[in-house]
């Protein structure tokens, strides 16, 4: 079974508007890190934002956010005022394991951005 | 700054061969990771490591082995190279603790076996 799931292949936004993109998880663990990266056309993975299963409040980084919903099981990321520089591949992954064996994560199939000009 | 490192960009072998691909960090990290990515399938976890010669095998191993000598050395190796191997390949590295710390990824070697 998918432990990451991303419904959207891809998405368009016009420059300046807001953008959210989708991720649900799928963990039967209690302790768990939800990540969201950036892959643009030089292929490079940037990490963008970090969520704890025990954070209460919502991640924020700059123009990035993330909607956290633990009981729906989703880890949204939201990026205010669009940039043409945004246009790029877009992964949601869960790291989980236990901490004296070895963590993994696992990402989700990502959502190609492109904002429009 | 984490720097992950890898050996190559760009990489055309031909069927049979044996492939190295190495990935250094520098940042004293216990874990490391050997993903490919594949357009339309994410990353995929080949192999991974949590400490000097201990491996785990990921979703893909098949194919694959890995080599992990030093901490801050991890090695895919290709023993009989492939068509369906040509992918791009992506190392990465983390602390082992807590779930609350990111991976840091090289820069990726994009592999062509002819």
């Amino acid at each position: 079974a998918q432990k990451i799931t991303q419904t959207q292949p891809g998405m368009f936004v016009q420059e300046k508007e807001a953008v959210t993109l989708d991720c649900t998880y799928d963990t039967s663990d209690q302790s768990y890190g939800l990540f969201w990266y950036k892959q643009p056309s030089s292929g490079e993975m940037i990490f963008l934002i970090y969520q704890g299963s025990y954070d209460e409040q919502n991640a924020t980084e700059g123009r990035y956010s993330l909607n956290f919903q633990k009981a729906r099981k989703s880890a949204n990321l939201v990026i205010s005022a669009s940039q043409l520089g945004d246009s790029a591949m877009y992964f949601c992954a869960m790291r989980e394991g236990q901490r004296n064996y070895g963590q993994n994560f696992v990402f989700g199939p990502g959502t190609r951005l492109s904002v429009l000009p | 700054d984490v720097k992950v490192t890898q050996s190559s960009r760009y990489l055309v072998k031909r069927t049979g061969e044996k492939v190295f691909l190495e990935c250094v960090q520098d940042m004293d990290h216990e874990n490391m990771f050997w993903y490919r990515q594949d357009p339309g399938l994410g990353l995929r976890l080949i192999y991974f490591s949590y400490d000097v010669k201990m491996k785990e095998k990921g979703d893909i191993p098949e194919g694959y082995s890995v080599s992990r000598e030093k901490k801050e050395r991890f090695s895919l190796i290709l023993e009989s190279a492939s068509t369906n191997q040509t992918s791009m390949y992506l190392c990465a590295s983390s602390r082992l603790g807590p779930n609350t710390d990111t991976q840091y990824f090289g820069p990726g070697t994009r592999l062509t076996v002819l």
